[in-house]
């Protein structure tokens, strides 16, 4: 059975620190790994990784994909109190004839003044 | 462009009862899938539908259920409901082709919050 851990569970930081986010996974047939942010209720989509795009970065938000050791972390820098939600890490993995996303519990973010 | 939307929002059922949650996609996307989520439990893949048929499916009972119409919408129905099946329901769609896999993310709703009591 797939299987996605995340960690923390949950952690609080000051503004301005930086965070990282690890995601370690255990998949058959591996397609890809995402990252979402879910602030209340849907989770909206961070960064797509995979074989041939293994690091990705978005302003104070970068990722990257280590296939070797079947995990990935997520950076956050200069940590704002907009930060402050669940990312949640989900790894695509190919059944056949289509694929299927399997999420970590995920990591609770929240930043402090 | 509009974004994924689910209705309900909230729902209050009680035990033994049915419910039947919907799910409209982005225009053009055809792939929704449907989870479960709980704090203890996370986001839990029930089951995803293409082009009207059921591709995939995750470990929950029989009493999930789901469908996909033509215009790609998608309902997702529980029967006899017990205390557990409390959770926040979402519902994602993404654009996929059935030729050709390609790597894509999938949008989220904003769930249906349901309670059984």
């Amino acid at each position: 059975e797939d299987k996605v851990v995340q960690s923390p569970l949950s952690l609080v930081v000051h503004e301005g620190d930086t965070v990282t986010l690890n995601c370690s996974y255990e998949v058959t047939n591996f397609r890809s790994l995402l990252w979402y942010k879910q602030e209340k209720k849907a989770p909206t989509f961070l960064f797509m990784l995979t074989s041939s795009g293994i690091e990705k970065k978005s302003g104070r938000l970068s990722s990257i994909l280590d296939k070797k050791e079947l995990s990935s972390i997520l950076n956050i820098t200069a940590t704002q109190t907009g930060d402050s939600a669940i990312y949640l890490c989900a790894v695509e993995a190919n059944t056949g004839t289509a694929s299927k996303l399997t999420f970590g519990t995920g990591t609770r973010l929240q930043v402090t003044l | 462009k509009a974004g994924v939307t689910q209705t309900p929002r909230y729902l209050i059922k009680t035990r033994g009862q049915q419910v039947t949650l919907s799910c409209s996609p982005i225009s053009g996307h055809r792939s929704v899938s449907w989870y479960q989520q709980t704090p203890g439990q996370g986001l839990q893949f029930l089951f995803e539908y293409f082009s009207e048929t059921q591709r995939n499916k995750g470990n929950f009972p029989g009493r999930f259920s789901g469908r996909q119409f033509s215009n790609s919408r998608s309902e997702m129905n529980v029967s006899t409901l017990e205390l557990g099946d409390s959770a926040l329901y979402l519902c994602a769609s993404s654009l996929r082709s059935d030729a050709q896999f390609r790597n894509t993310e999938a949008f989220f709703g904003q769930g249906t919050r349901l309670t059984v009591v």
